[in-house]
């Protein structure tokens, strides 16, 4: 079975920190990667996605990608209490199919 | 404005009975997926369709159906063989012919079975 695994945390940390969301994945077939923010009692809204290896910029956030060592993370800078929610972490896999990691909890503390 | 709508957005029902999510798309997107959510995990997938008249299961597809007869509807079908079907469901689309496209999601059906 194929899977993205993440910290549950919860991930604490101060307003106007850096916020590190960090997740693994085990098919290296996979080929796209994606960050999405869940509220609590919504549905996933898409942060970022990257398909390549290094960093990519978003305003405040950077998704960053090792295929080597199968590692995804974001990094929030700035972070303010708007940021707090659940982080779900996905991949592609066989074809057209995207599996989810459990997510990390994010507190931002004003 | 283009999106997915999931009705209803609460369902209640009595075990045993058989019960259909509704989903509905204007993007003009191919591929359509249906997740399931429990609290304080993430998204485990359990049917999806690529095409008009074809749909794959997906992880967990036991318990569940699914009918793809127009491109704007994919709706879900949790029949009395699911064990566990109080959920969160979501259903999502994207473009479908290019492999990796994101996922947009509706806002989702809370069901619950008693």
């Amino acid at each position: 079975q194929k899977e993205v695994e993440q910290n549950s945390g919860p991930l604490s940390v101060p307003e106007g920190a850096i916020a590190s969301l960090n997740c693994t994945y085990s098919d290296r077939g996979s080929q796209s990667f994606f960050w999405y923010r869940q509220y609590s009692g919504k549905s996933p809204e898409l942060i970022m996605f990257i398909y390549s290896n290094g960093d990519k910029e978003d305003g405040r956030f950077t998704a960053q990608l090792n295929k080597a060592s199968q590692y995804v993370s974001l990094l929030i800078r700035d972070s303010q209490p708007s940021d707090s929610a659940t982080y779900l972490c996905a991949a592609t896999t066989g074809g057209f199919k995207t599996i989810f990691g459990a997510g990390t909890r994010l507190f931002v503390k004003a | 404005d283009g999106g997915i709508t999931q009705s209803p957005k609460y369902l209640f029902r009595k075990e045993g009975q058989n019960v259909t999510l509704s989903c509905e798309q204007n993007l003009n997107h191919d591929a359509m997926y249906w997740y399931r959510q429990d609290p304080g995990q993430g998204l485990r997938l359990i049917y999806y369709s690529q095409i008009v008249n074809d749909f794959q299961k997906g992880d967990i597809a036991e318990g569940y159906s699914v009918s793809r007869e127009k491109k704007e509807s994919f709706p879900l079908t949790v029949t009395s063989a699911q064990k566990n079907p109080t959920a969160f469901y979501l259903c999502a689309s994207n473009p479908g012919r290019v492999n990796g496209s994101p996922l947009h999601f509706g806002n989702g059906t809370r069901l619950t079975v008693t």
